[in-house]
């Protein structure tokens, strides 16, 4: 079974620009949850999709936002991106979230200059 | 506030010995609590759940505790190895608006010396 899907690998934008990143997840998962990952924060939560329904957010500002397709695929998008926003962006799908154990993809390392 | 903390940012461990890494978390009622292993450049992958009403697990080499009362998980590595150097991020689980939200604490680096 192949794993979860992250791309691009590496992108870097300037401030003021925005950013797709696609997630593949395992075939038959439900569920996709994204993460951003720094040194100083560790790893965030920014949402969760189910059946293309945003089913649960962390505290990022609206300028992050998301959705699931009907195969279950995902995009994250940021607009007027910081200089902050550099990161390693993480999907992880689970077949049904909850307990669910995650796997994660390798993640999309986004730098802003 | 709520709070994850792992307890230390790198443990140096030798080959061979048990490696005991623990997570502590406050103003949290965890359902479930979940390791994870991260190696530089690659997404975190799953290792053990334990859910609150359990005391520990184990799978193969690894076994966790989960006291509830303590607000405590500690993660063993009995026997360790070289290839067991990585980072490992505790994770716990609260409702959310529609499921279960998961936390991480910012993980423990650790390095088995040969």
């Amino acid at each position: 079974k192949a794993g979860v899907t992250q791309t691009p690998r590496y992108l870097i934008k300037t401030r003021g620009q925005q950013v797709t990143l696609s997630c593949s997840p395992i075939s038959g998962h439900r569920s996709v949850s994204w993460y951003q990952q720094t040194p100083g924060q560790g790893l965030q939560f920014l949402f969760e999709y189910f059946s293309e329904t945003q089913r649960n957010k962390g505290n990022f500002p609206g300028r992050f936002s998301g959705r699931q397709f009907s195969n279950s695929r995902s995009e994250m998008n940021v607009s007027t991106l910081e200089l902050g926003d550099s990161a390693l962006y993480l999907c992880a799908s689970s077949l049904e979230g909850g307990s669910s154990p995650l796997h994660f993809g390798n993640g999309t390392r986004l730098t802003v200059t | 506030s709520q709070k994850i903390e792992q307890n230390s940012e790198a443990l140096n461990i030798q080959e061979g010995k048990t490696a005991t890494l623990t997570c502590n978390y406050t103003n949290y009622s965890p359902a479930y609590l979940q390791w994870y292993r991260q190696d530089p450049g690659r997404g975190p992958v799953f290792l053990l759940l334990i859910r609150e009403n359990e005391k520990e697990k184990r799978k193969e080499r690894l076994k966790v505790t989960f006291d509830t009362t303590l607000k405590q998980s500690l993660f063993h590595i009995t026997a360790s190895q070289p290839a067991d150097s990585a980072t490992y991020l505790c994770a716990l689980a609260s409702s959310g608006a529609g499921s279960y939200q998961l936390t991480f604490g910012k993980g423990t680096k650790l390095s088995v010396i040969p």
